[in-house]
């Protein structure tokens, strides 16, 4: 079943640690974001990638780096966890195959909290 | 930088009645519009769009209408339904550009 997921789900850190957090889709899209939302407020952008090899910064100034060296998968690092950090990360794809070319489906979600 | 705004931070609905969602959008240029639903804990789900070519477009219980004049989206839900309980956002772009999300409504219906 084409899908998009997220891992960890849940992830409680300590100050100074490195985390990826994973996105991968199974939707065949070619498109793919990485949105910071706190809870019931609007989503910010941070990174998308327009194809393999690809990736540029969004709206919302983060600490963070992705890579995209597959298709399918679309990683998010932050090198230095701080509590500022502490939100949601949402992982969403778009484009050729399910959906229309500007739909974005989104993930799950992984909730951070760095202590 | 030109956003996409709701214009009711909550809503409050008895079970059974019609909801209305509405939202505003400043970009004139702007040709593709998605309203999502949010429900706690999980991601945006995908639940009605529409092209600017259309002023309507209904989906299971749900229509969305667009005015172009003034540049405003609503969202109905007919027999809201407790399960229909969640954030709702708009979100519109330009062709082949991100989406612009707003700040959401959150709808609670009570039975």
């Amino acid at each position: 079943e084409a899908d998009i997921y997220q891992t960890p789900r849940y992830l409680v850190i300590g100050t100074g640690k490195k985390i990826t957090l994973e996105c991968s889709q199974t939707m065949g899209h070619d498109k793919m974001y990485w949105y910071q939302q706190d809870p019931g407020m609007e989503l910010h952008l941070i990174h998308y990638s327009y194809g393999v090899n690809s990736t540029e910064k969004g709206d919302l100034s983060s600490e963070s780096t992705v890579s995209r060296i597959r298709t399918e998968h679309f990683p998010l690092t932050l090198e230095s966890a701080r509590p500022s950090h502490t939100s949601q990360y949402l992982c969403a794809s778009s484009g050729r195959g399910q959906g229309g070319p500007d739909t974005q489906y989104f993930g799950p979600g992984t909730r951070l909290t760095v202590l | 930088g030109e956003s996409v705004g709701l214009h009711l931070p909550t809503l409050s609905v008895q079970e059974g009645d019609n909801s209305i969602i509405n939202c505003a959008y400043s970009n004139s240029a702007s040709d593709y519009f998605i309203w999502y639903k949010q429900e706690s804990g999980k991601g945006p789900q995908f639940i009605i769009d529409i092209r600017s070519n259309m002023d309507k477009r209904q989906g299971q219980r749900v229509t969305v209408l667009l005015n172009k004049t003034v540049k405003h989206l609503s969202l109905q839900i007919a027999a809201t339904q407790p399960g229909d309980s969640a954030v709702y956002f708009c979100a519109e772009n330009q062709a082949g550009t991100a989406l612009i999300f707003g700040k959401g409504t959150t709808l609670s219906v009570s039975s």
